[in-house]
């Protein structure tokens, strides 16, 4: 069973400014990490998959980035919005398996 | 364009009551996963398909039973249902292993009295 750790495990922003978080994982043996974006009263929805070392992603205001080799992985969200509001995960494949191993979140709350 | 579903949405049963939940997905998708919610865990994998009749265990597998005879759906049978899996069970579907975005179901919360 693999350590993923997230930090902060929640996190309040005001509106309009920017924020960032942090994922933890086991740097030997990586295949992959995945981010997700879970609402509350919906269910988990894929944000990135990363492979590579040095990766860079993004998607609209949101990006994150990818370091392997010290077993790391950042989330940027540039101007948050009230729409942010949600529990970012972060997963890489679970030991042997190929489904995924969840950290517990970063509760994000954006205040108007 | 259905997508991935889960069913029953709710559902409440008694200690050791056999239990099967339904997940259905229309993408045709190889790999399937069923994952449980639980407070101070997050979401833990149960079990998972990579193909039709290819199923294997993960973190929390104990007390459930799967089976794939149809790529399209992974049903999740609790054999004699107790009060410690009471939880959001969640089914996702992939169109590979690792480095391939999963998507989840809508959820099935269910309660053990």
């Amino acid at each position: 069973i693999l350590n993923v750790e997230q930090s902060p495990q929640s996190l309040h922003v005001q509106e309009g400014d920017s924020t960032n978080f942090t994922c933890s994982f086991p740097s030997s043996n990586f295949y992959a990490l995945h981010w997700y974006r879970w609402e509350t009263a919906k269910s988990p929805k894929a944000l990135f998959v990363m492979t590579l070392n040095g990766d860079e992603k993004k998607k609209g205001r949101i990006s994150a980035t990818l370091n392997t080799k010290e077993g790391y992985s950042y989330l940027y969200i540039k101007g948050s919005q009230p729409e942010d509001s949600a529990t970012y995960l972060c997963a890489p494949p679970g030991g042997g398996a190929d489904g995924l191993t969840f950290g517990k979140g970063t509760h994000l709350i954006i205040q108007p | 364009d259905a997508g991935i579903t889960q069913s029953p949405r709710y559902k409440i049963t008694e200690t050791g009551r056999q239990v099967t939940l339904m997940c259905h997905q229309t993408w045709s998708h190889s790999y399937m996963f069923w994952y449980r919610q639980d407070l101070g865990h997050g979401l833990r994998l149960i079990y998972y398909s990579a193909a039709a009749d290819i199923t294997d265990k993960g973190e929390v597998p104990d007390g459930y039973v799967v089976s794939r005879s149809k790529t399209e759906n992974f049903p999740l049978t609790l054999e004699s249902a107790t009060r410690s899996q009471t939880s959001v069970y969640f089914c996702a579907s992939s169109a590979g292993g690792m480095a391939y975005e999963q998507y989840f179901g809508p959820g099935t919360r269910l309660t053990v009295t």
